[in-house]
């Protein structure tokens, strides 16, 4: 079975600082990987994907991950948050070419401060 | 496009009371996903139905139930509430075939249990 995880639950961060999510996950096969975001009131949203090809992907709002294969890993970057940017970030994996169930991380809350 | 859409948003029950909770997913879409938001516990697969077939279930005890009705909408059942299952339920959709197997979420209900 695979499993999904985010080491940090809580992040603080200044407007214009630059952001790093860690998303690390542990499955024997192929995996697509997935990093969503939950606005405060609102509900889960896709940021982006990779299913295969570039290893750097681009999502919405000027957010990009990059898989890491030999390290089983999806980080999620942004150069500079905006306050906007405060939400609840999850990553999520699916074996690829199956319709199955995601799992997630435990998610990371990032506040950004003004 | 209509995304997936959930009824009701908040929910109140007494413990030992029943639930159904409705889910619509997007036009096209012939898999539900159904995940419960615990705090503290992140999100947790529940449910997996596709073509009125139940194709998965997570580690939830048999009071969760649910189903799926052939213009693929989707009820989940739960039996018996004890307080711990107050909660965010999320449904999602996707399509089951074409590669992309990404999961649209709702809005989810609230369920409270006093």
């Amino acid at each position: 079975a695979q499993s999904v995880s985010q080491h940090n639950h809580h992040v603080i961060l200044s407007e214009a600082a630059s952001l790093e999510l860690g998303c690390n996950y542990s499955y024997g096969g192929t995996v697509n990987l997935f990093w969503y975001v939950q606005y405060p009131g609102q509900h889960l949203q896709l940021l982006l994907k990779y299913f295969s090809g570039d290893p750097l992907v681009k999502g919405i709002k000027g957010f990009e991950a990059e898989f890491i294969k030999s390290k089983f890993s999806f980080n999620l970057r942004k150069p500079s948050v905006q306050w906007s940017d405060t939400a609840e970030y999850f990553c999520a994996v699916i074996p690829t070419g199956t319709a199955s169930k995601l799992t997630f991380g435990t998610g990371t809350r990032l506040q950004v401060t003004l | 496009e209509a995304g997936v859409t959930q009824s009701p948003t908040h929910l109140i029950k007494t413990r030992g009371q029943q639930v159904t909770l409705r889910c619509s997913p997007i036009s096209g879409h012939t898999s539900v996903y159904w995940y419960q938001q615990a705090l503290g516990l992140g999100l947790q697969f529940l449910l997996w139905y596709d073509e009125g077939e139940e194709r998965n279930r997570g580690n939830f005890p048999p009071r969760f139930s649910g189903r799926q009705f052939p213009n693929y909408s989707s009820e989940l059942n739960v039996n018996a509430l004890e307080l711990e299952d107050s909660a965010l339920y999320l449904c999602a959709s996707s399509l089951k075939s074409g590669g992309s197997y990404e999961q649209y979420f709702g809005p989810g209900t609230r369920l409270t249990v006093t």
